[in-house]
């Protein structure tokens, strides 16, 4: 069984277009986050979600906004895609106050041209 | 705030070679350190891990001791292989909050 699963794994979309990126946990954790991560590779923490409360909400373009529907999934939508857009998304979940490890999804690859 | 400073790389190493990363790391509490790994093509996946000074993490040959008095947590591995070529990232979460910290990643490449 997948701990933590994002679909869809490639995203290929036009300048303009709207997106969501689903994830989703079955681990019973209760904090969930997205991750941004460069072509650089570097990890850029978006948003997390603790018990479907917002409680990271990074310097992020209001185009991007994320909603859970319950504790063990946490979407990613995506209006007005630009070009700067294109990276690898994470989604990932932990548990909150147990200074555990996170867990981490396969990513979402999305190329926007 | 809390941070990570990670080796920058790209790292190149012949098969058998030593291997250490360096990283140090910046916390207002007393967090938790992490190692992690990324494969090609992959997500990221935990390879060891510390919760409190003078832990050693290990894992697969990897190792890394929680240091608090040098505030470093340095990743070795005495004989690396060519499966361990990957990009590894340094971490560190705090006990409140629970946001984690990510280094910029160091890539390793392992040739025959």
């Amino acid at each position: 069984d997948t701990a933590v699963s994002q679909t869809p794994k490639y995203l290929v979309t036009q300048m303009g277009n709207d997106k969501s990126i689903k994830c989703e946990q079955n681990l019973g954790h209760d904090t969930m986050y997205w991750y941004k991560q460069d072509s650089k590779k570097f990890l850029k923490i978006m948003f997390s979600y603790n018990n479907k409360e917002l409680i990271i909400n990074e310097t992020v373009p209001n185009r991007f906004s994320p909603k859970s529907p319950d504790k063990a999934h946490l979407n990613l939508h995506i209006n007005s895609l630009e070009l700067g857009d294109s990276a690898v998304y994470f989604c990932a979940s932990s548990q909150f106050d147990r200074n555990t490890e996170a867990f981490f999804g396969q990513g979402t690859r999305l190329t926007v041209v | 705030g809390d941070s990570v400073t990670q080796m920058e790389g790209p790292v190149t190493l012949s098969e058998e070679a030593f291997l250490t990363i360096n990283c140090t790391y910046t916390a207002t509490g007393y967090p938790s350190l992490f190692w992690y790994v990324q494969y090609p093509g992959e997500g990221l996946q935990l390879l060891l891990k510390a919760t409190k000074a003078d832990d050693k993490g290990s894992n697969k040959g990897f190792e890394a001791t929680y240091r608090k008095e040098t505030t470093s947590f340095h990743l070795e591995k005495g004989s690396v292989q060519v499966s361990d070529s990957a990009v590894y990232f340094c971490a560190l979460s705090e006990v409140t909050g629970n946001q984690f910290y990510f280094g910029t990643g160091t890539s390793l490449t392992v040739i025959p």
